[in-house]
């Protein structure tokens, strides 16, 4: 049963068209993870929410912008995609009580493309 | 700043043999240490998690062993089959995951 879940798994966008990816979990985790992969390098954090605290990584840029309603779900969200936002986007979570030293679980991820 | 290494880049190997991939860090100061697979075009799949004060951790043909003094781990592959075939990641977690580049893994039938 899938217990990380991302929609959608391919998304085409505009150049300057916002665009939302979501991501969906049934752990019932508190922590959730957004990363970026672009093609051929390692994962690099955006953000991250512990249940309702924001944590935005220093050189995350502002295009991008996360919410999380509740615990199941975490969007993202990139206001005005460029041509270099083109990547993966992988959605982790993984358990409480401090969350770093849990194992994380990642979502099949959203591929992203800006034309 | 912590940074992760790991070589090779590429491995090709044929069916049957055994293998190891390797994973270097620079900050000993971690909790843990992940190893992870990623087929193409595909999320990633964890395979073992090494905690700090561990040595080692097995599953299956999989053993992965840590080393933080000399900031080295190591991802044993035994028997290696065509499924094997994948990039493997290690990440390391001093605060936050922080991922090699990766071995991209090719094992011929």
């Amino acid at each position: 049963d899938a217990m990380v879940i991302q929609n959608p798994r391919y998304q085409v966008t505009q150049f300057g068209k916002p665009v939302t990816l979501s991501c969906s979990q049934t752990l019932n985790h508190n922590v959730m993870y957004w990363y970026q992969q672009k093609s051929s390098q390692a994962p690099k954090l955006l953000f991250h929410y512990y249940d309702k605290d924001f944590n935005n990584e220093a050189d995350t840029p502002d295009n991008f912008q996360s919410r999380r309603p509740n615990t199941s779900f975490c969007f993202l969200d990139i206001r005005s995609p460029g041509l270099g936002d083109a990547a993966m986007y992988l959605c982790a979570t993984s358990r409480g009580a401090g969350g770093w030293t849990d194992t994380q679980y990642f979502g099949p991820g959203t591929r992203l493309t800006v034309l | 700043k912590q940074e992760v290494t790991q070589i090779p880049a590429a491995l090709s190997v044929p069916e049957g043999e055994n293998l190891v991939l390797n994973c270097s860090f620079t900050d000993s100061a971690i909790y843990n240490l992940q190893w992870f697979r990623q087929d193409p075009g595909k999320g990633l799949t964890s395979l073992l998690l090494i905690q700090s004060s561990q040595r080692e951790q097995t599953s299956g043909r999989l053993n992965a062993s840590l080393d933080k003094s000399s900031g080295r781990s190591t991802l044993y592959i035994a028997a290696s089959q065509p499924g094997d075939s994948a990039t493997y990641l290690c990440a390391v977690m001093g605060g936050k995951l922080i991922f090699g580049q990766g071995t991209e893994l090719s094992v011929k039938p």
